[in-house]
């Protein structure tokens, strides 16, 4: 049973461009989360998913951020006309429920975006 | 809002000493988690606590809840290289929400 797959693990857009980044949870797990982490801090909640629906997105920013997690494939962290800000290691974890947690979350290795 | 908060932010000890973290949050709790993550690397599960719980053991780890007090504390014992790390605290949340980590050197 692979973990959370994420990919690619290092991503390198120019400003302007689009930066796309895939999370496959773990099997049978059918809630994912994203996180976005800078150097020396903590890691900051953005959407919450389950499969073909957004629960919580009020980490996320309104512009130019977007989220899916469709009924089949990997869920999708979209960032369009990406900036510098934008550069920051991007987190998913996945779980078997979610809301009053009883289970872990798995995480992935994680994205590392580089905007230049 | 940030639930879980750890303190202090850093900790350094020596190779073979006990280390405690400690996680304050603000509202009502049904479990509370810890996770590790090394330099670069996503989180690792730790443990988990259920609200009903005052200590809970796993290896070297010990996690303690007061849930008066709203807080909860880590103790790792005989402290190795291998645990240092940043450690987070997480509540159960709809969204499992993350403190900021106290970042732990051990000390060979």
């Amino acid at each position: 049973n692979a973990g959370v797959m994420q990919n690619p693990r290092h991503l390198v857009r120019r400003r302007g461009q689009e930066a796309r980044l895939r999370c496959s949870p773990m099997k049978g797990h059918s809630h994912v989360y994203w996180y976005r982490q800078l150097p020396e801090e903590g890691l900051k909640f953005m959407v919450y998913l389950q499969k073909e629906n957004i629960i919580d997105e009020s980490g996320m920013p309104k512009e130019r951020f977007s989220a899916e997690f469709p009924k089949e494939g990997p869920s999708i962290l979209r960032i369009q006309q990406v900036v510098r800000g934008d550069s920051a290691a991007y987190f998913c974890a996945s779980s078997r429920s979610g809301g009053n947690l009883n289970t872990e979350a798995f995480f992935g290795q994680g994205t590392r975006l580089t905007v230049v | 809002s940030q639930q879980g908060e750890e303190d202090p932010q850093a900790l350094s000890i020596q190779e073979g000493e006990n280390a405690t973290m400690n996680c304050s949050y603000k509202t009502s709790i049904n479990n509370l988690q810890w996770y590790r993550q090394n330099s670069g690397r996503g989180l690792v599960h730790l443990i988990l606590i259920r609200s009903n719980e005052r200590e809970k053991h796993s290896g070297r780890l010990r996690v303690t809840l007061d849930t008066s007090k709203k807080s909860s504390s880590l103790l790792i014992t005989a402290s190795r290289a291998a645990d240092t790390a940043s450690y987070f605290c997480a509540t159960d949340e709809e969204k499992l929400t993350f403190g900021t980590g106290t970042r732990l050197t051990i000390i060979p």
